[in-house]
């Protein structure tokens, strides 16, 4: 158990719909990162929160958003929802130093038909 | 940029029997250096991390790993494995400075213990 949770566990979706996935970090982590891990393949980075600011973001587009709160939980947003779109999406926390372990959920399995 | 290739996709072994799973890497940067585990339905775990000094490194579940910089190389080894190692294993970097820690995977090695 790492203490980072995520919400829903799986989830399915229709082409050109909205969805928002929720992570509630580990207690004392003030960073998250979001990946998305399509099948067979590794996870790519989406992006950061720091304090609740983006500071540093992938190769995604802008459909692809975020929040994070002021009690470090957070949100991955993805509009305009694609067939590609489909994958594990994982929820990271850690503390705000670079090299530092990341703590990662079990994620959210996304479908999009 | 980073880039992670991790040779083989998948390697079986028996059961006792040592392994070795392979990872290169690129970057025009310093790096730090990951090894992470996923079982099945879950997400990742750190095995062990490279941040500096010895380049032999010691991790969890008996695992340990050693950075060659001038191979680019951070292989993982255990002499002995379980069948509770089966599962597949993410070598992973990330820039030693800049703002925020970007991670770079590779795809992945499913280790198959075989008993």
């Amino acid at each position: 158990e790492t203490g980072v949770t995520q919400s829903p566990t799986h989830l399915i979706k229709t082409r050109g719909q909205q969805v928002t996935l929720r992570c509630s970090s580990q207690s004392g982590h003030n960073t998250v990162s979001w990946y998305q891990q399509a099948l067979g393949q590794g996870p790519q980075f989406i992006f950061q929160y720091y304090r609740e600011e983006e500071n540093g973001r992938g190769n995604f587009p802008p459909r692809f958003s975020g929040l994070q709160f002021p009690n470090y939980s957070s949100e991955l947003n993805v509009n305009a929802l694609e067939l590609d779109d489909s994958a594990l999406y994982l929820c990271a926390s850690s503390f705000d130093r670079v090299g530092e372990k990341l703590f990662f959920g079990s994620g959210t399995q996304l479908s999009v038909l | 940029a980073q880039s992670v290739t991790q040779l083989d996709s998948q390697v079986p072994v028996f059961e006792e029997a040592p392994v070795e799973l392979r990872c290169n890497y690129s970057s025009s940067v310093s790096v730090y250096l990951f090894w992470y585990v996923q079982y099945p339905n879950q997400g990742l775990q750190l095995l062990l991390k490279y941040l500096s000094g010895s380049t032999l490194v010691k991790g969890i579940n008996g695992f340990e790993a050693e950075f060659n910089k001038s191979q680019t190389s951070f292989h993982l080894r255990k002499p002995s494995v379980h069948i509770s190692d089966t599962a597949e294993y993410f070598c992973a970097v990330s820039p030693n400075s800049g703002g925020y820690q970007k991670v770079t995977f590779g795809t992945g090695t499913k280790l198959q213990v075989i008993p």
